[in-house]
């Protein structure tokens, strides 16, 4: 099955920092990879997403991500943090055996102190 | 503004209780998925639909059904509550498996 995998469990970086987020994963084929942003007691809001083509995808409210496909990486980055980036973050692929539902990480509390 | 609305933000159900989670998408998707979200689990797959009255099994279906009568609701039905179902459940659609919108979830308690 596609995969992913989180490995800090939280994230602690200064305002105005450059931030990473990491992700590797695990798929057959080519991937189809997301980042979701979580706030508090809130749905999901989609980031960014890699289909295919330029490594480097820009998203939303100024974050990128990386895909390393001889790494299997796929962290999230953003150049400078803002307090309000404070959130949950998860990685995402979509899984061609359930129907192209999104298996998720478990997730990464980012926590960015002023 | 495309959307996702589950009826409820917050529910509070007795153990045994038969219980409706409903989601609406108002994007003519012909995929529908639930998910519940645990601390530390991430989100996990609970049921998806890719179409009017089809249904299949995600991850951890047990203890829980759906019904899609319609395109646009997917209804999440947990036959008998119990105390290890109280999580948040977070409703998706999909036209194609480029882009999934999110509902804003509801945060389902049982005791």
């Amino acid at each position: 099955a596609q995969s992913v995998a989180q490995p800090e469990d939280q994230v602690n970086v200064a305002e105005g920092n450059p931030l990473t987020v990491k992700c590797t994963y695990s798929v057959s084929g080519n991937p189809y990879l997301f980042w979701y942003v979580q706030y508090p007691n809130r749905g999901l809001q989609f980031l960014l997403k890699y289909i295919t083509g330029d490594n480097l995808v820009k998203g939303s409210y100024g974050f990128e991500a990386e895909f390393n496909k001889s790494q299997t990486s796929f962290h999230l980055k953003k150049p400078s943090a803002l307090v309000s980036d404070s959130a949950l973050y998860f990685c995402a692929v979509r899984d061609g055996n359930s129907g192209y539902a999104l298996n998720f990480g478990k997730g990464t509390s980012l926590l960015v102190t002023p | 503004d495309v959307k996702v609305t589950q009826s409820s933000r917050y529910l509070v159900k007795r153990t045994g209780e038969k219980v409706f989670l409903e989601c609406v998408q108002d994007m003519d998707h012909e995929n529908m998925f639930w998910y519940r979200q645990d601390p530390g689990l991430g989100l996990r797959l609970i049921y998806f639909s890719y179409d009017v009255k089809m249904k299949e099994k995600g991850d951890i279906p047990e203890g829980y059904s759906v019904s899609r009568e319609k395109k646009e609701r997917f209804s999440l039905i947990l036959e008998s509550a119990s105390t290890n179902q109280t999580s948040m459940y977070l409703c998706a659609s999909s036209r194609d498996s480029y882009g999934y919108t999110f509902g804003s979830g509801t945060r389902l308690t049982v005791v």
